[in-house]
């Protein structure tokens, strides 16, 4: 299995700027995890999808973030407009769907707002 | 709010030593307890669990103890080997899928 796939890995954008975040989930799970990484904040959970449809969204920080599963393969991220205090690792994770299954994460994708 | 707490932030140990990391957390409802590893680079991956229903779950060098009259629990690392350094979150969950991390401990083993 070719596990959780982010994109970009990278990017640097100019703040003001629209990012798009992409996911594709392990084939087969029904949940799908956005966390954002940072020093000062750590790991924290933005949104989490259970068979496509956004069930705890408590986590995104404001109205310029918004999360989208349109299909089960297939999740995207976007922060429009883009500010310099976005800039983190955010990951994407997935999973069977149970309390107690491993939760599978992608290697992230590293922001820069400049 | 913080509900899952981990000390130390970092830690260095000698090849062959021990390891061990704390977390405390909060909320009762919390039946689910992972530690993840994160090398540089990459994400996080799933190391260890326990359920408070045991004391103590082993798996290779790596050993979670749990307390939950204290809603405490740690990871010992023995024979700390140079490849496992890298960072390493405790986290909790309660009937769902929804984890909360605490804030990671970065572990050096040195040569």
């Amino acid at each position: 299995d070719a596990g959780v796939i982010q994109s970009p890995r990278h990017e640097v954008t100019e703040m003001g700027q629209e990012v798009t975040l992409r996911c594709k989930p392990i084939s087969g799970h029904n949940s799908l995890f956005w966390y954002r990484q940072t020093m000062m904040r750590g790991l924290e959970l933005l949104i989490y999808f259970n068979n496509n449809v956004p069930i705890d969204d408590s986590g995104m920080p404001e109205d310029r973030f918004s999360a989208k599963m349109p299909n089960a393969s297939f999740s995207t991220l976007k922060i429009q407009p883009s500010e310099p205090r976005d800039s983190a690792v955010y990951f994407c994770a997935s999973s069977l769907g149970s309390g107690s299954d491993t939760i599978y994460f992608g290697e992230g994708s590293w922001l820069t707002v400049v | 709010q913080q509900q899952v707490k981990q000390s130390p932030q970092s830690l260095i140990v000698q090849k062959g030593g021990i390891s061990i990391i704390n977390c405390a957390y909060e909320n009762t409802a919390f039946d689910y307890f992972p530690w993840y590893q994160q090398f540089p680079g990459k994400g996080p991956a799933l190391l260890i669990a326990i359920r408070p229903d045991v004391s103590e779950k082993k798996e290779g060098r790596f050993t979670i103890s749990f307390n939950k009259s204290a809603k405490q629990f740690s990871l010992h690392i023995m024979d700390s080997q140079p490849g496992d350094s890298a960072t390493y979150f405790c986290a909790a969950t309660g009937g769902g899928n929804k984890l909360t991390f605490g804030g990671g401990t970065r572990v050096l083993v040195k040569p």
